[in-house]
């Protein structure tokens, strides 16, 4: 079965520099979320979609923003980076209403800023 | 906002021993669900609780919803090196689509 893709799976940067996280979530889902894991930490939630519009905002910093396009994947673009945004960025989809609302996890995208 | 709080954050254990994780929402939730993650690994999905006062089994784990929908448990009997990991709780929380995690708890277990 199709699972999460996100890609590239790692990234190095270096400060102020931008990048762009991609995800392609299972078919058919209509929610889609992202999340800023860093080590030894939950994951933290940080946007989401339902339905290519943004339903909610974590604490997704002002550098960032995302956004869903019409074949319902979704990128993660962030800006002047700085060394605290390495982590690991999870994006994750799932049905938002009906009986199985589970989330299904991409395996990530390692990001270093050095 | 809506938060989710588990504690312990560590629990050390013996082979063979219990384990229990819990869960508090500052809300009431739609539904709460349940995550493991490996290390290195991602959050694989465990299972979804929706019903108030809802108890589920899979094998040696228990999960439990509360009666007002805000609080939940996770119990491993007999614990296994393989149940090593951290587990996560996570809310879902009203209509706006914001699935909330738990800090997690990171469970060791001792052979």
């Amino acid at each position: 079965a199709a699972g999460v893709i996100q890609s590239p799976r790692h990234l190095i940067k270096e400060k102020r520099e931008t990048a762009t996280l991609k995800c392609y979530p299972i078919p058919r889902h209509d929610t889609v979320y992202w999340y800023q894991q860093g080590p030894g930490q939950d994951p933290q939630f940080l946007i989401s979609f339902y339905e290519k519009m943004q339903s909610d905002k974590g604490s997704i910093p002002d550098r960032f923003s995302a956004q869903q396009f019409s074949d319902y994947h979704s990128e993660l673009n962030m800006s002047s980076l700085e060394l605290g945004d390495s982590a690991l960025y999870f994006c994750a989809s799932s049905f938002l209403v009906g009986v199985n609302t589970e989330a299904f996890f991409g395996q990530g995208t390692r990001l270093t800023v050095v | 906002g809506q938060q989710v709080m588990q504690i312990p954050q560590y629990q050390h254990v013996q082979e063979g021993e219990d384990f229990t994780t819990y869960c508090n929402s500052s809300t009431t939730l739609s539904n709460i669900q349940w995550y493991k993650q490996r290390p290195g690994g991602h959050p694989v999905f465990l299972i979804q609780l929706v019903k108030s006062g809802e108890v589920k089994k899979q094998k040696r784990l228990t999960f439990q919803f509360g009666e007002a929908k805000k609080n939940s448990s996770l119990h491993i009997t007999a614990t296994q090196t393989t149940d090593v990991g951290t587990y996560f709780c996570a809310g879902l929380g009203g209509s706006q689509g914001n699935l909330i995690f738990g800090k997690g708890t990171k469970l060791s277990v001792k052979p």
